[in-house]
């Protein structure tokens, strides 16, 4: 596609349920990422994905995070037992090389606004 | 730890006025910096990216590197109302697996008045 396509746009559920968020990135990028919003902070690093595999989950908060990309395009970001701390925005981005090399910049998407009540 | 520090704003500039907005970082291995455009409600939108000392010009956008300050700038010329928004400040991570992620700092809230 044209952009970094993110679903839902929106989610609001409720504490301890489950919730996928869902990110399909520009054509032919290999790698993707995952950043979270807080009102009034900057986006904050989740994970990267190069290809299929996760090459950072370091900044993923808690084993109530995780996320895949089995095919190496698609990627879902999953929540489990959510708490109304999780609340944010969930922006997916991607890029055509590894962020490392020089110069190589990352597309955003729309952003995934998820509200826990 | 704060990676990237951002002046809190929020700054305000009359149209056509020079708007300066700066950013300091941490880690003196960084060697990529970019700036992005986020208005309110919407996704960070690249304006700039620089990797090298000195200054890059693109229309009316200006980033400044002074890697031996640890300190990198973006100069908004001829400043218009559509510039309002925040603008956030990333540096790349430069260790070992940490090289695909951008830190980013608070972001500074620009608001040009008419």
């Amino acid at each position: 596609g044209a952009g970094v396509s993110q679903t839902p746009s929106n989610k609001v559920t409720e504490k301890g349920k489950y919730v996928e968020l869902r990110c399909d990135p520009i054509s032919g990028h290999t790698a993707l990422y995952w950043y979270r919003q807080s009102l009034g902070q900057g986006p904050e690093f989740l994970i990267y994905f190069q290809g299929t595999g996760a090459a950072d989950d370091s900044g993923l908060p808690n084993d109530r995070f995780f996320a895949v990309r089995p095919e190496g395009s698609v990627s879902t970001l999953k929540i489990q037992r959510t708490e109304r701390g999780d609340s944010a925005v969930y922006l997916c981005a991607s890029s055509l090389y590894p962020q490392k090399s020089p110069g190589n910049t990352i597309y955003f998407g729309e952003g995934s606004w998820l509200t826990v009540v | 730890q704060k990676e990237v520090e951002q002046n809190s704003g929020p700054l305000s500039v009359p149209e056509g006025a020079i708007a300066s907005l700066n950013c300091t970082y941490s880690d003196r291995g960084s060697q990529s910096f970019f700036w992005y455009r986020q208005y309110s409600g919407k996704s960070p939108e690249l304006i700039m990216f620089i990797y090298s000392n000195g200054d890059k010009e693109d229309g009316r956008f200006t980033a400044q590197l002074n890697k031996a300050s640890q300190y990198v700038s973006l100069l908004i010329r001829d400043s218009q109302p559509s510039d309002s928004a925040t603008y956030l400040c990333a540096v790349n991570g430069v260790r070992g697996s940490t090289l695909g992620r951008l830190y980013f700092g608070r972001g500074t809230q620009l608001t040009v008045w008419p």
